[in-house]
């Protein structure tokens, strides 16, 4: 079946900092790539869709300044949060789209201290 | 209904009993309903993709049906195993590409 994977898993840093979450379809070639964030107790919500060869379309609301989407093949994106702050600690989770379905990475958990 | 919404929010049965939890969507701009399993740790695992109004879809004990018309889809777990347990998400595609999650509802079955 259709893998994806995430790196890291998890992380923490510092208040300023970036951070860059990779996914990876492993075994299936992806042309659109979701990033989802989830907050305690609540559900998966769409922070963008990663288009290989374009630029990301964001949700209203999202800041794409802040959160750097690049797919830059058919089997990675990459998700940066730039200037991480405290409220930017979540779970992040993207998926990859074959065939009209998604598969889901297993997520990154990231704390910002 | 504007959002998503799943009920009930969670839920505990004993092993072997029967199990269903409903998912509520807009009817409008309906393009395609999704039911995925995620366990602790792991990624969610897509179950069933229904779009027709009146779809059944079943992967052994577990089927999913689906009512455009009136905006819900029932997701039904015969004889719960251990196993089960996990957080059901369903999530809703528009018209216009856009994919919406309910909160999910977290099965637990008790041994």
């Amino acid at each position: 079946g259709a893998v994806v994977s995430q790196h890291p898993s998890w992380v923490i840093c510092k208040s300023g900092t970036s951070v860059k979450i990779e996914c990876r379809s492993l075994d299936f070639q992806a042309t659109t790539m979701f990033w989802y964030r989830q907050f305690p107790k609540q559900s998966l919500m769409l922070m963008a869709t990663s288009n290989e060869g374009s630029k990301a379309t964001y949700e209203q609301g999202v800041e794409k300044d802040k959160f750097l989407i690049n797919h830059a093949s058919l089997t990675l994106s990459t998700l940066t949060v730039t200037s991480a702050h405290p409220e930017d600690s979540s779970f992040y989770i993207c998926s990859a789209e074959s065939y009209y379905e998604q598969y889901f990475g297993p997520g990154t958990r990231l704390t910002v201290t | 209904i504007l959002n998503v919404e799943q009920s009930p929010q969670s839920l505990h049965v004993q092993e072997g009993d029967s199990t269903n939890f409903t998912c509520s969507f807009p009817s409008s701009n309906f393009y395609a309903l999704h039911w995925y399993r995620w366990e602790t740790a792991k990624s969610p695992e897509a179950l069933f993709v229904m779009t027709l109004n009146g779809d059944e879809k079943k992967k052994g004990r577990i089927s999913a049906t689906l009512n455009t018309k009136e905006g819900y889809s029932y997701l039904y777990i015969k004889g719960s195993q251990p196993e089960d347990s996990a957080t059901y998400l369903c999530a809703q595609k528009t018209s216009y590409d856009k994919v919406i999650f309910g909160p999910g509802t977290s099965l637990s079955v008790i041994p």
